[in-house]
C-alpha cells in the first residue's frame, strides 16, 4: 500500500500569498494518478486536481498541480479568503484497486 | 445537477451494526461507480469500498472485508452500506461519492456525510 505524507502540517499565510503544498509517496505513483481535494469545516471534500495537473470543473486557475514519481505539489498562486482550508492528496493504484489519502495540510490565515 | 443525499446521523453501541443510504439524482445512475469513504475526527479520509451500481460488483479495502456490505438499488437510484461489529474506532463521518473516471479514479461529487457515533 502506498503511503502519502503531506507537508507541512500547517501553513500560515496571508491573502495574496503563494502557497506550496507537498505530497510525498512511499513508492512511485503509477500513471501520475495523484489528486488533490479541499475541505472546509463541516463540509465534504471537493475535488480540485486530478491526474496530477488537471483542474476539476469550476476550479479557478490559481490552483495548479505538478509532480511525478513520488513527489507532487499543489500550488495556489494567490490566496483568496475562501482558500483557507485543509487540503488532502489522494492516489489511485489501479493494480490492486486501492485508494489512499494523505493526512492533510491546513492552510490558515497568518 | 448531480446530487448525492445521505441518510441522517446515527448513534450506536459497540457491537452493533449501522446502515447508511445515499440517493443519487441528476444523471443516469448506472453510468458511474460509487465509493464509500469515511473520515474519523481530525483525520484524513479513508477509502472503504467501490461499487458498480449496474450489476452490484464491489471492491473492498482489505481492512473492511468481511465487515462491510455495499449494495445498490437501481429502482430508487440508491446505494447502501452496512458496517457490522462496530467499535469506538468506527466513529467517523461516512461519505458516499461518485466515481470520476478520468485520468485515474477520483471522488466527485460527494454526499453531505453521515456522522456515526459509537459509544457505550
Amino acid at each position: 500500500e502506498i503511503v502519502l505524507t503531506q507537508s507541512p502540517g500547517t501553513l500560515s499565510l496571508s491573502p495574496g500569498d503563494r502557497a506550496s503544498l507537498s505530497c510525498r509517496a512511499s513508492q512511485s505513483v503509477a500513471n501520475s494518478f495523484l489528486g488533490w481535494y479541499q475541505q472546509k469545516p463541516g463540509q465534504a471534500p471537493r475535488l480540485l486536481i486530478y491526474g496530477t495537473s488537471h483542474r476539476a470543473t469550476g476550479i479557478p486557475d490559481r490552483f495548479s498541480g505538478s509532480g511525478s514519481g513520488t513527489d507532487f505539489t499543489l500550488t495556489i498562486s494567490r490566496l483568496e479568503p475562501e482558500d483557507f482550508a485543509v487540503y488532502y492528496c489522494q492516489q489511485y493504484d489501479s493494480s490492486p484497486r486501492m485508494y489512499t489519502f494523505g493526512q492533510g495540510t491546513k492552510v490558515e490565515i497568518k | 445537477q448531480v446530487r448525492l443525499v445521505q441518510s441522517g446521523a446515527e448513534v450506536k453501541k459497540p457491537g452493533a451494526s449501522v446502515s447508511i443510504s445515499c440517493k443519487a439524482s441528476g444523471y443516469i445512475f448506472t453510468s458511474y461507480y460509487f465509493h464509500w469513504v469515511r473520515q474519523a475526527p481530525g483525520q484524513g479520509p479513508e477509502w472503504m469500498a467501490k461499487i458498480n451500481p449496474s450489476g452490484g460488483s464491489v471492491t473492498f479495502a482489505q481492512k473492511f472485508q468481511g465487515r462491510l456490505t455495499v449494495t445498490s438499488d437501481t429502482s430508487t437510484n440508491t446505494i447502501y452500506m452496512e458496517l457490522t461489529s462496530l467499535t469506538s474506532d468506527d466513529t467517523a463521518v461516512y461519505y458516499c461519492a461518485r466515481d470520476f473516471p478520468t485520468r485515474g479514479s477520483w471522488f466527485d461529487p460527494w454526499g453531505q456525510g453521515t456522522l456515526v457515533s459509537v459509544s457505550s
